[in-house]
């Protein structure tokens, strides 16, 4: 089975600091994936990375930046936190697209919130 | 631009029965996926079952079945038999399989349904 693991399931942080979200996946996956989950809006990207040091703006990319040094590790980095980042994050993987039916996988997810 | 539309917020069903999750979409790509997922109160999103927008038949894994009417741009779940363990959050999501962005996946909002004993 995928495994996709994300560092802390949940995380408190005060306004101003730099918050970094880790996530590894186990199953040699090309593609990874940020999102934030809101009650009411579902989930939105934030980031995508279909490469090793390669990544791509999602739809609410603005106050988050992305690394992806190793296949298996994406982070979210969250370079000034503010109240309106307290969300749930959740990071996914998959295989490069080459069937159509290939889901995304997705770690337990982590809440956090900015004080 | 894609667009996943779930209209019930909330649903309740009977133990044993079935109930059926409302997931209408909208793409002018011919070529597109859609995909159920399940989140528990737990917060892990599991997939539950995938249909091609150039599938033949309706997609069935146990006792989940896609309702696809592809006139209607609706892809609706059905579960069968519904069990306690069904209550979750279910999400509908579409992806497009055409130009730079068939890596995306448009959620819906969700539906949270409730199984009562």
């Amino acid at each position: 089975d995928v495994k996709v693991t994300q560092s802390s399931r949940y995380l408190v942080k005060r306004t101003g600091e730099k918050v970094f979200l880790e996530c590894v996946q186990d199953m040699d996956h090309e593609n990874m994936f940020w999102y934030r989950q809101d009650p009411g809006l579902g989930l939105r990207l934030i980031y995508f990375s279909y490469d090793v040091k390669m990544k791509e703006k999602g739809d609410i990319p603005e106050g988050y930046s992305v690394s992806r040094e190793k296949k298996e590790r994406f982070s979210l980095i969250l370079e000034s936190a503010s109240t309106n980042q307290t969300s749930m994050y959740l990071c996914a993987s998959s295989s490069r697209l080459m069937f159509s039916n290939q889901p995304q996988h997705f770690g337990d997810g982590t809440r956090l919130s900015i004080l | 631009a894609q667009k996943i539309t779930q209209t019930q917020p909330g649903m309740f069903v009977q133990e044993k029965e079935a109930v059926t999750l409302d997931c209408t979409y909208d793409t002018s790509d011919p070529s597109y996926g859609l995909f159920w997922y399940k989140q528990p109160s737990s917060g892990e999103m599991i997939f539950l079952i995938y249909q091609g927008s150039y599938d033949q038949q309706n997609a069935t894994e146990g006792r989940y079945s896609l309702n696809f009417q592809k006139a209607r741009k609706s892809a609706n779940l059905v579960i069968s038999a519904s069990q306690l363990g069904d209550s979750a959050m279910y999400f509908c999501a579409m992806r497009v399989l055409g130009g730079g962005s068939n890596y995306k996946l448009t959620f819906g909002k969700g539906t949270l349904l409730t199984v009562n004993p």
